[in-house]
């Protein structure tokens, strides 16, 4: 079975601090990609990444960053994180198979601004 | 308007009732995914369809190309189905992106 981990669970941190949300994978998939989920917004794409290294901006990338040093670490990091990002944020991965995909989800991150 | 429209945004049923979640979509697709959310956050893929109908266990997955739409249907529905179901679309020039409905809130009550 695929797994994909996230670093927490649960997360509260301050206005202005700089917070990391980890998301591991352990299926070798090329695809990695990170989500926020809101209320009557249903799920965004921030960023996703195709390989190790590149990048690509979702939707709504504003105020967020990411890195991809190893294939199955896919990192979301929020530089000086705001009351507006607290969110519930998902990761996900997914094999490149060109036309059928399916994408896997990780357990999620409630993360908190105060 | 959304890409990705479901309805209805919530959905209370009494156990054992057959029950339909709709999804219409205003893009070309090459692939429609209906996912399930339990309360806590985790995102299972149910079904990945692009032409036809798909079975699992009591649920079935239709999709018309040609009218853009797609159900998810639920038979003898339990209180253990409760939770958020949501339609995401593989658009045909979108990559490998996914855009997502807002989810159906489904509660089954004994």
């Amino acid at each position: 079975d695929v797994k994909v981990t996230q670093s927490s669970r649960y997360l509260v941190k301050r206005t202005g601090e700089k917070v990391f949300l980890e998301c591991v994978q352990d299926m070798d998939h090329e695809n990695m990609f990170w989500y926020r989920q809101d209320p009557g917004l249903g799920l965004r794409l921030i960023y996703f990444s195709y390989d190790v290294k590149m990048k690509e901006k979702g939707d709504i990338p504003e105020g967020y960053s990411v890195s991809r040093e190893k294939k199955e670490r896919f990192s979301l990091i929020l530089e000086s994180a705001s009351t507006n990002q607290t969110s519930m944020y998902l990761c996900a991965s997914s094999l490149y198979s060109g036309y059928f995909y399916e994408q896997y989800f990780g357990p999620g991150t409630r993360l908190t601004v105060t | 308007k959304n890409e990705v429209e479901q309805s209805p945004q919530n959905l209370t049923a009494q156990e054992g009732e057959f029950i339909t979640i709709n999804c219409s979509y205003s893009v070309g697709i090459s692939a429609l995914h209906w996912l399930q959310q339990h309360p806590g956050g985790g995102i299972v893929s149910l079904f990945m369809l692009s032409s036809g109908k798909k079975k699992h266990g009591r649920l079935i997955a239709t999709i018309n190309i040609q009218e853009k739409h797609s159900s998810l249907h639920i038979t003898a529905s339990h209180p253990r189905d409760s939770a958020v179901y949501i339609c995401a679309v593989k658009g045909e020039t979108s990559g490998s992106r996914l855009t997502f409905g807002e989810g159906t809130q489904l509660t089954v009550n004994p």
